[in-house]
């Protein structure tokens, strides 16, 4: 079966103390590797699209990459309004399903 | 341009009655996708839509769920009748093909009691 797991679940950061959100997928035929930003009672905000390993994006402090097997979301000295819930999502298989993780729920602290 | 429209946003009724959720995507996605998302999960997919076909229902519970999308553009998603599992917040997504970035609306928050 298709899977994307998030790690870790949650995790809570000094402002400026950097760090990473991993994103694990055992799929086959990767489509297309999508994170996005959740605020509490909003729905997801895309972030980046990541297409082939080896293939980075940023975005002011974010910086997504990926591998064959998983994608990292780098958050370099974060500041309390990064703190959201960050999910990243697959598009697998044969029916095309965008399948998402869990998420990881970031807390910066000022 | 305008993004993802999702109407209500908050719904309460109570079990066994039917609710309907109404989805506008964004203008020219060609796929659209409905989703139900549990505080502290990632969002489920439901089905998705290529234009006006449902080509992914295999998630949707069929006895009690149905989704329309006419004319390859607005969506509705039905539940009848509703149980108390189903609260959830019911998301609707739309891209331009299947292998984009999808956008999201709102969501409607489903409270069943």
């Amino acid at each position: 079966e298709d899977q994307v797991t998030q790690s870790p679940e949650a995790l809570r950061l000094q402002e400026g103390e950097s760090s990473s959100l991993n994103c694990s997928y055992t799929v086959s035929g990767l489509r297309g590797l999508f994170w996005y930003r959740q605020d509490p009672g909003k729905g997801p905000e895309f972030l980046f699209t990541l297409y082939s390993a080896g293939e980075e994006k940023e975005k002011e402090r974010l910086k997504a990459t990926l591998t064959k097997k998983e994608s990292f979301l780098h958050i370099t000295a974060p500041k309390p309004e990064d703190s959201a819930t960050y999910l990243c999502a697959g598009v697998v298989g044969s029916a095309r399903q965008l399948t998402f993780g869990s998420g990881t729920q970031l807390t910066v602290l000022p | 341009e305008a993004g993802v429209v999702q109407s209500p946003r908050y719904k309460i009724i109570e079990k066994k009655q039917p609710v309907a959720f109404w989805c506008n995507p964004i203008s020219g996605h060609n796929t659209l996708y409905w989703y139900l998302q549990n505080l502290g999960q990632g969002p489920e997919l439901l089905i998705r839509y290529e234009n006006e076909e449902a080509v992914d229902d295999s998630q949707l519970p069929k006895d009690r769920f149905s989704a329309e999308r006419l004319k390859g553009v607005d969506s509705t998603l039905k539940i009848q009748p509703a149980e108390l599992g189903d609260s959830a917040v019911y998301l609707c997504a739309s891209c331009r093909g299947p292998n984009t970035e999808a956008f999201f609306g709102q969501g409607t928050r489903l409270t069943v009691v």
